[in-house]
């Protein structure tokens, strides 16, 4: 069913340090995973995505695993930094179903 | 990527009006979705806009209420009819593009943020 957050937790972080965030999605039919990010006052902004068939994929300092077995996604941030601040959301889709976001996860990055 | 516009980006309405949101997008696009994305939560879809058709609309959202338009491959609107103060929200567009011309992933707009009154 749909995942609407009613509190968004927190994860704090130092700068330079890693962060690790989580994700538990819903449907294991699911196919195909995406990670936005969401600083205040903006709209989502894609950060990266994989498919079923891959258990990591990597980017520009991000990382995404993903573990079919218990429903698990994550994100990983390298040398976190004060701008990756926000709100970072899951997004799960099976075929051509609608995309359904997580919950969301607010980062906070302090010096 | 694409660049996805909204206007207006933000607005305080008096009940019982209507507002209409605009999205552009700088390519045609097949797939359109409008979102709400209430303070401090999730996003819901509301409605997906395919060029030619009518939108689907989601369980909770009605045609009624959020009429929505998609003239051309490049724009829609969505409307917010008869608003209340529940209404009160970020409304966001999304278009589904080739990621890195890999995979099809959705985009979204800035977002338009409504207060009613």
């Amino acid at each position: 069913g749909e995942s609407v957050g009613l509190h968004l937790p927190t994860l704090s972080v130092q700068e330079g340090d890693n962060s690790i965030i989580n994700c538990a999605y819903s449907n294991s039919a699911s196919d195909y995973f995406i990670w936005y990010k969401q600083e205040s006052g903006k709209g989502p902004q894609f950060i990266i995505d994989i498919r079923s068939n891959m258990d990591k994929r990597q980017g520009q300092r991000v990382t995404v695993l993903l573990n079919k077995t218990v429903k698990h996604l994550s994100l990983q941030i390298a040398a976190t930094q004060p701008g990756d601040s926000a709100v970072y959301f899951c997004a799960e889709k099976s075929g051509t179903d609608k995309l359904i976001f997580g919950t969301g996860t607010r980062l906070q990055v302090f010096p | 990527s694409a660049v996805i516009s909204q206007k207006p980006s933000r607005d305080i309405c008096q009940r019982g009006t209507s507002l209409t949101i605009q999205c552009q997008v700088d390519s045609q696009v097949t797939m359109m979705f409008w979102y709400r994305q209430q303070p401090g939560q999730s996003l819901t879809l509301i409605a997906t806009a395919n060029q030619g058709s009518e939108a689907t609309y989601e369980s909770g959202f009605v045609i009624d209420k959020f009429p929505i338009s998609r003239p051309n491959l490049t724009f829609s609107t969505l409307t917010v009819s008869n608003m209340s103060p529940e209404d009160s929200s970020i409304y966001l567009c999304s278009v589904e593009l080739y990621s890195s011309g890999i995979w099809e992933t959705q985009y979204f707009g800035p977002g338009t943020r409504l207060l009613v009154l």
